[in-house]
């Protein structure tokens, strides 16, 4: 009831793109959906986060899907570019403080 | 914005000796402190949980006796790996609840015991 299930582990993109990726987790206590993108040798850095009272959050070329009822988020990443080829981790949050985090999805984005 | 600085970035240490990592929270009170460990290529997975003034949670099949967790004050946390070994080479990394309901990470420590 504590995971976060990822998908895909990995994407290749041409510059330009939308990449998309999907986490699905099982615990409805969760309130807490933030977004990391994380390069080789460095912490992973938040890049957006939703609540469940939304369905939708854009924050520049970065966008959160929310499906409460299906307890399914996705992140989309608009005119994506070379620059955005990271590691990126889904996590959720509850109340108990602690994040869960997804496998994590390596994309590249070919120039 | 919030600001966690974790240091040191990276070491190497022998087989055998104890390191110290410490993360302070710069521009906020951490009361709880989360240490998070990442194998390369997999996922963050927590550790424990350090709560300033008390003791540290861990989570199953982390050795409270081998990771030594200290929070002594509402700014620091450390971990100390006793004793290292070849396998707990890993990246090491914290995370505090930050004052705007977010979660600020350190930039994380790589150790490699050699």
């Amino acid at each position: 009831q504590q995971q976060v299930k990822q998908s895909p582990q990995s994407l290749i993109v041409q510059k330009g793109g939308i990449p998309i990726i999907n986490c699905a987790y099982e615990n409805t206590a969760f309130d807490y959906f933030p977004w990391y993108q994380q390069f080789p040798g460095k912490g992973p850095a938040l890049l957006i986060a939703i609540r469940p009272d939304v369905s939708e959050k854009k924050e520049g070329r970065f966008t959160i899907s929310f499906n409460k009822s299906a307890k399914q988020f996705s992140l989309h990443i608009m005119d994506s570019q070379p620059g955005d080829s990271a590691t990126y981790f889904c996590a959720a949050g509850g109340s108990q403080g602690n994040l869960i985090f997804g496998k994590g999805t390596k994309l590249s984005v070919k120039p | 914005g919030a600001v966690v600085s974790q240091h040191p970035s990276r070491v190497i240490c022998k087989s055998g000796t104890s390191v110290k990592i410490e993360c302070r929270s710069l521009d906020f009170q951490a009361t709880t402190m989360f240490w998070y460990r990442q194998f390369p290529k997999q996922s963050l997975m927590l550790m424990a949980t350090s709560n300033e003034g008390s003791k540290a949670t861990y989570e199953q099949g982390v050795e409270k006796d081998k990771f030594l967790i200290n929070h002594a004050s509402l700014t620091l946390s450390t971990l100390t790996v006793t004793s290292a070994h070849p396998e707990d080479s890993s990246f090491y990394i914290c995370s505090a609840p930050g004052p705007s309901a977010g979660y600020t990470f350190g930039s994380g420590t790589r150790l490699t015991v050699v």
